[in-house]
Formats: structure tokens, C-alpha cells, sequence
């Protein structure tokens, strides 16, 4: 089983500070995704990151994939409580077809 | 554009009683799945099924069974629901090399 970290478990910040998620693994994987999950809801996909050193931004949202595949960021600048959520990092193993490993979450709230 | 639905949203079940949990995906996914989510554990995999007429059993599929009627509908039943089978149960689909589309959940108490 490739197991997925991620840190913080919990996060509390006030509204237009900066934060960065770590999602840390010792396995490699083909392509790593994030996912935000609002109260009631199920999660939803922001990104998929595919290779070594990539990164993407989605407006104030910043992704990185590790160089060696194995770990993955996720910076968000000048927070709003709008990123209020659940955020999952989910990674693809080799030859697993399109089965995930999913972290265990971020619980980020951001305070006005 | 529904995506993916799941009904019922909330369910009450006694120890020992029987139900199923029903899924359809609009988007023509060939692989669906049923994950469990329950605080400080994350998504687990119960179920899934790459495409239409399989299935394989995930992380913790002891107490359940699934069904993949067709393409569009995958379903998961407890046949003897027991207290440690509350949760919120989740259904997804997805295209090969593609992200996962959720449903909005089914919160399961079981008393």
C-alpha cells in the first residue's frame, strides 16, 4: 500500500495570510491530484499534476509536484474565506490503472 | 449535466438491517467506485469497478457487496448493517487518466 501524508492536519489562519499543504510519500507516482471538499459535499478535483517539477496555478492556488514524484505542495497566497474546506491530495501508483491513494486531508479554515 | 448521483442523502438503519445505496454517473465513466469516509481516516476504498461487468474488492470491502448493473449505475449494499459501518459513503467515476467526479454523499447512521 503507498500511503499519502499530509501536513497540516488542521489549519486556522485570518483571511490574506499565505499557507502551504505538504503532501509527502516514500512511493513514487504517475500523476498526483488535488481535491477540495466543502461541508456536506463530496470532494471536487482542482488539479492533476503529471510530471516531475511541474507546477500549476489556479488563480491563487499554486501546485507543485517533487521532482522525484513522490511529494507534492499546494501554496495558496493571500487566503479568502472562501478556501474554507477539506483538502485531499490523491496520487496515482504505476501500472494501478486509474486507482488513487488518497492523504488524509488538510482541514483549512480561513477567518475574515 | 447531474454528473454523479447518489441517493438516499441520509439514511437511519438498525443493527442487523439491510439496505442499498444507489449510484448512476451521466458522463459515460468507465470505472466507478465506493468510498467510505470517516473522521482522522480519510477516503477508503470499499469497492470499484474498472469498467462494466467487473469488480474488485478496495481497502475495507468486509460487510458490503457492490453491484455494476450497467455502464451508468453502481451500487453498494449492507447486508447486515452494523454500528461500525456509520459513515459517510461516497460514490465516484472516472475516464482513464482522468480525476475522479464525486457524488454529494450518503451520511449512514446505524444505531
Amino acid at each position: 500500500t503507498q500511503l499519502l501524508e499530509q501536513s497540516p492536519q488542521f489549519l486556522s489562519i485570518q483571511e490574506g495570510e499565505n499557507l502551504t499543504v505538504y503532501c509527502n510519500s516514500s512511493s513514487v507516482f504517475s500523476s498526483l491530484q488535488w481535491y477540495r471538499q466543502e461541508p456536506g459535499e463530496g470532494p471536487v478535483l482542482l488539479v492533476t499534476v503529471v510530471t516531475g517539477g511541474e507546477v500549476k496555478k489556479l488563480k491563487r492556488l499554486t501546485f507543485q509536484f517533487g521532482d522525484a514524484r513522490k511529494d507534492s505542495s499546494l501554496h495558496i497566497t493571500a487566503a479568502q474565506p472562501g478556501d474554507t474546506g477539506l483538502y485531499l491530495c490523491a496520487g496515482q501508483p504505476p501500472r494501478a490503472g486509474n486507482m488513487l491513494t488518497f492523504g488524509g486531508g488538510t482541514r483549512l479554515m480561513v477567518k475574515p | 449535466n447531474a454528473g454523479v448521483t447518489q441517493t438516499p442523502k441520509f439514511q437511519v438503519l438498525k443493527t442487523g438491517q439491510s439496505m442499498t445505496l444507489q449510484c448512476a454517473q451521466d458522463m459515460n465513466h468507465n470505472s466507478m467506485y465506493w468510498y467510505r469516509q470517516d473522521p482522522g481516516m480519510g477516503l477508503r476504498l470499499i469497492y470499484y469497478s474498472a469498467s462494466e461487468g467487473t469488480t474488485d474488492k478496495g481497502e475495507v470491502p468486509n460487510g458490503y457487496n457492490v453491484s455494476r448493473l450497467n455502464k451508468r449505475e453502481f451500487s453498494l449494499r449492507l447486508e447486515s448493517a452494523a454500528p461500525s459501518q456509520t459513515s459517510v459513503y461516497f460514490c465516484a467515476s472516472s475516464k482513464a487518466n482522468y480525476g475522479y467526479t464525486f457524488g454529494s454523499g450518503t451520511r449512514l447512521t446505524v444505531v
